[in-house]
């Protein structure tokens, strides 16, 4: 089936630094989603796009929806030690069946105070 | 606002029992989506209703697995018999959209 390169696996940086991880398809998507799950938790929506070239941000949070349609990217800026956990984007590809949103495999993130 | 609310938290079972995990989506949504999680193959979608209706339930391992949704604000996933590797962490998401998902905390089933 479809699969979502999704990169860095893990990431270990200090506080204060700024994070960028990124996700590639081999095929079209309408939609990337960016979501992070804590330890026991569900995902949780981070951001939504839904136009090649959107770039949107929520705080310190900006994603962007590759121009190619195949790719998408998230940046954080100054990082704080909440912001340990585990990263997945999520697509819905072209031509797909509408809700089969497809997830990378995640990026962990560690932030040291 | 409540958020989607899964039951329970946490199960234990012996291999061939029948295990049920349930679902409330958030009011007003009408997708709903049952996924599952493990180290090897990370998050999987395995069935997803629009409208009280399944949609797509190609992800649905094999017939150990059924999933109903008898009104618009409760679902049921269930394995019977179950098996150690139907052990993950089971959640459930809903949509009002269909692209904008909403976990649940999740389910996490252990099967001995």
């Amino acid at each position: 089936g479809q699969q979502l390169n999704q990169s860095p696996q893990s990431m270990f940086i200090q506080e204060g630094e700024d994070v960028s991880m990124n996700c590639t398809s081999s095929s079209i998507f309408n939609t990337w989603l960016w979501y992070k799950q804590d330890p026991g938790e569900g995902p949780v929506l981070l951001i939504a796009l839904y136009k090649a070239g959107e770039l949107t941000s929520n705080g310190r949070l900006t994603a962007q929806f590759g121009i190619t349609r195949k790719d998408s990217f998230l940046n954080i800026s100054a990082s704080i030690p909440s912001d340990v956990g585990i990263y997945f984007c999520a697509g819905q590809s072209y031509g797909g069946s509408q809700g089969n949103l497809i997830f990378g495999k995640g990026t962990k993130l560690s932030v040291k105070p | 606002d409540a958020g989607v609310i899964q039951s329970p938290r946490h199960e234990v079972t012996e291999m061939g029992q029948e295990v049920t995990l349930r679902c409330k989506p958030i009011s007003g949504h009408n997708s709903l989506f049952w996924y599952r999680q493990t180290m090897m193959r990370g998050l999987e979608l395995l069935i997803y209703f629009n409208n009280n209706v399944p949609i797509d339930d190609s992800g649905m391992p094999e017939d150990r697995f059924s999933a109903k949704m008898p009104n618009a604000s409760f679902s049921t996933l269930k394995i019977q018999p179950s098996e150690p590797r139907d052990s993950a962490v089971y959640f459930c998401a809903s949509s009002p959209t269909s692209y904008e998902q909403y976990f649940g905390p999740g389910t996490r089933l252990t099967v001995t």
